[in-house]
């Protein structure tokens, strides 16, 4: 039972490219997240969202925006990609019923930009 | 600034001997505390949280507030709990949202 699916399991980009990695959960969830997971360097928060079209930037912003036009999806576009974007990017969906509330996972979407 | 520690990139063990991966949170307030969980090839995945009080494959981890640490402990490590772990808290002040997580620490059960 699939809860939160991200579009894309690979993906090989160029340079300068504009990017899009989608997210999609079923679960009714107020709160997305967009991660980036490199060794050594755990996951850290780029973007996340609370609401349809409401967002607040995460840790490592830069290079990056988002779209949240249906509670359901939540999109990390990359304006223009560069090498240093290369990662496992993780999307992340978590309901509003309190801080102790469980996070779900999508499967990843591990990008190389050439 | 609200951070947390997990001062072991890598921890190797040997089947059968006890585990512990360590996680130190420096937050205002008093937040809540998880252990996710990354196996290969897998999603990650919650492994347990503080608020439950519930043991998980073995695994129970406890809150010591005076030291701010929430470390994972198994008293006997097993070959499929080689994975990548990760220490989350989350503030537990009104409106936040925010879910951020340490570096995580790999954990390599030797058979």
């Amino acid at each position: 039972d699939v809860k939160v699916t991200q579009s894309s399991r690979y993906l090989v980009k160029r340079t300068g490219e504009k990017v899009f990695l989608e997210c999609v959960q079923d679960m009714d969830h107020e709160n997305m997240f967009w991660y980036r997971q490199d060794p050594g360097l755990g996951l850290r928060l780029i973007y996340f969202s609370y609401d349809v079209k409401m967002k607040e930037k995460g840790d490592i912003p830069e290079g990056y925006s988002v779209s949240r036009e249906k509670k359901e999806r939540f999109s990390l576009i990359l304006e223009s990609a560069s090498t240093n974007q290369t990662s496992m990017y993780l999307c992340a969906s978590r309901g509003q019923g309190g801080y102790n509330t469980e996070a779900f996972f999508g499967q990843g979407t591990r990008l190389t930009v050439v | 600034a609200q951070r947390v520690t997990q001062p072991e990139k890598l921890l190797s063990v040997f089947k059968g001997a006890p585990v512990e991966l360590k996680c130190n949170y420096s937050y205002s307030g008093s937040p809540e505390l998880f252990w996710y969980v990354q196996y290969s090839r897998q999603r990650l995945q919650l492994l347990l949280r503080h608020i439950s009080r519930e043991s998980i494959k073995g695994f129970t981890a406890d809150l010591n507030k005076g030291e701010t640490s929430f470390h994972l402990k198994k008293p006997f490590a097993q070959e499929e709990d080689s994975a990548m772990y990760y220490c989350a808290p989350v503030d537990s002040g009104a409106g936040s949202y925010q879910l951020t997580f340490g570096k995580g620490t790999k954990l390599s059960v030797i058979p």
